[in-house]
């Protein structure tokens, strides 16, 4: 079975900083044939669901902040936020979607210092 | 962008079925993979398998033996059915819709329904 890790659990950042948070899976989520990696990256907020902001590992959903970056390839893969806003407090999650089972990490917590 | 209401019993037995419904209002239902995801308490969420109005399907491995998910386009709406429920079946349930062109990835989520398994 394919482990999706996060690091760290959580993390405090002043306002205006920047945030890293990384991915690590157990197994490559790389696909070959179309040169991309299959990994998203959600954020959920208290009491809602969790809303897309990457996927292929880079690329940004319709309306997410320039703010948010993805990077890596492979097994290893980073969300990067460039500066660190207020409403940007949640939980991050990342999610593989080249095996069957669509696993998630454990998610990191994202405050503010 | 529509919108994704899920309804059905909130509490469900040990050892039966839980029966969700997704309605799905302000597009078609032919368009998009609809994706079921469960996330228990303060945890991850965990996929648990999408439908097509084609008839395709893709489970998790992990729950494939006890999960159902079909689609109705005469009514707009998809289901899931999860049978011999345990109390480890507790979660918050998702009805999801994918992006445009991958279907395991959640472009869009319901607000959740809460199921509790106990008797």
């Amino acid at each position: 079975d394919i482990v999706m890790t996060q690091s760290p659990d959580s993390l405090a950042v002043s306002l205006g900083e920047r945030a890293t948070i990384n991915c690590k899976s157990s197994q490559s989520v790389f696909y070959s044939s179309n040169n991309k990696n299959y990994l998203a990256w959600y954020q959920q907020k208290p009491g809602q669901p969790p809303k897309l902001l990457i996927y292929m590992a880079s690329t940004r959903d319709s309306g997410v902040p320039d703010r948010f970056s993805g990077s890596g390839s492979g097994t290893n893969f980073t969300l990067t936020i460039s500066s660190l806003q207020a409403e940007d407090v949640a939980v991050y999650y990342c999610q593989e979607y080249y095996y069957n089972s669509g696993t998630f990490g454990q998610g990191t917590k994202v405050e503010i210092k | 962008q529509g919108q994704l209401q899920e309804s059905g019993p909130g509490l469900v037995k040990p050892s039966e079925t839980l029966s969700l419904i997704c309605t799905v209002s302000g597009g078609s239902i032919r368009s998009y993979y609809w994706n079921w995801i469960r996330q228990p308490p303060g945890k991850r969420p965990e996929w648990i398998g999408y439908g097509h109005y084609s008839g395709s399907t893709k489970y998790n491995p992990s729950l494939k033996s006890r999960v159902t998910i079909s689609v109705d386009t005469s009514k707009n709406q998809f289901s899931l059915k999860l049978n011999s429920v345990t109390a480890a079946d507790t979660a918050v349930y998702y009805c999801t819709r994918s992006t445009v062109d991958t279907a395991m990835v959640i472009g869009y989520w319901g607000q959740g329904t809460l199921v509790t398994v106990s008797s």
